[in-house]
C-alpha cells in the first residue's frame, strides 16, 4: 500500500510567518505534487517535482516555494504566510512513466489544514 | 486555459437510488479521466478511471462513460448506500504530462 504522510494535520500561523509543510512517501515514486483544496474550486496544482532537486510550477505557484532534497520528501514553503493562504494542502505522489509524465493515478496524503490569522 | 467543469455541486439521493455526476473538459488532448472519492476528513482516493480508447468502464456499482466528441464524461453509481456519501472529483490529464485538472467536486448525500 502506498503511503503518503503529511507531517501536520492542522496548523495555525500568523500573517508573515514562514511555514513549512512536509510530505514523505514510501513507494519510491519519482513524481510528487502539492495541491491546494478550496471549496468550490476543487484541487489546484501549486508545484510538482519529477526528480530530486527538480521542481516545476503548477497553476498557482505565487507565494509558495518547494524543496525536494531527497526522493521521498517534498516540502512546501510559504515564505510569508498571508490570510488568503488559509486552505487545505494535499501532497500526492505518482509513478513516472517511460518517456516522462505519469500514469495518471495520484496517491494523496491526508492533508494539512492551514489557518493563517 | 484548461479546465474541467463538474455538475452538480451537491446531490442528494435516497438509499438505493442511482446518482450521476457529469463533467466536461476543455483540453482535447486529455486522454485519462480519473474519479476520486474523498470521505469527510480523509484523503482523496481513486475509485475508477477511464482512458480515451474506451467508451465505458464498470466496477461493481460504479461506472464511468466517456464521449470524446463532446468532451463529456460521467460517473454513475447504482444502488447507492450511505457509505457512498462523500465528495467526488472528476479529473483529466494527458499522457506524458504532469498536470491533472480537477473539477470543483460534487458533494453526494445518500439518505438512509
Amino acid at each position: 500500500d502506498v503511503k503518503v504522510t503529511q507531517s501536520s494535520r492542522y496548523l495555525v500561523k500568523r500573517t508573515g510567518e514562514k511555514v513549512f509543510l512536509e510530505c514523505v512517501q514510501d513507494m519510491d515514486h519519482e513524481n510528487m505534487f502539492w495541491y491546494r483544496q478550496d471549496p468550490g474550486l476543487g484541487l489546484r496544482l501549486i508545484y510538482f517535482s519529477y526528480d530530486v532537486k527538480m521542481k516545476e510550477k503548477g497553476d498557482i505557484p505565487e507565494g509558495y516555494s518547494v524543496s525536494r532534497e531527497k526522493k521521498e520528501r517534498f516540502s512546501l514553503i510559504l515564505e510569508s504566510a498571508s490570510t488568503n493562504q488559509t486552505s487545505m494542502y494535499l501532497c500526492a505522489s505518482s509513478i513516472l512513466t517511460v518517456g516522462g509524465g505519469f500514469t495518471g493515478e495520484l496517491f494523496f496524503g491526508e492533508g494539512s489544514r492551514l489557518t493563517v490569522l | 486555459g484548461e479546465n474541467v467543469e463538474q455538475h452538480p455541486s451537491t446531490l442528494s439521493v435516497q438509499e438505493g437510488d442511482s446518482a450521476v455526476i457529469k463533467c466536461t473538459y476543455s483540453d482535447s488532448a486529455s486522454n485519462y479521466f480519473p474519479w476520486y472519492k474523498q470521505e469527510l476528513g480523509k484523503r482523496p482516493q481513486l475509485i475508477i478511471d477511464i482512458r480515451s480508447n474506451v467508451g465505458e468502464k464498470k466496477d461493481q456499482r460504479i461506472a464511468v462513460t466517456l464521449n470524446k466528441t463532446a468532451k463529456h464524461f460521467s460517473l454513475h453509481i447504482t444502488e447507492t448506500q450511505p457509505e457512498d456519501s462523500a465528495v467526488y472529483f472528476c479529473a483529466a490529464s494527458r499522457t506524458g504530462g504532469f498536470k491533472t485538472i480537477f473539477g470543483a467536486g460534487t458533494r453526494l448525500f445518500v439518505k438512509a
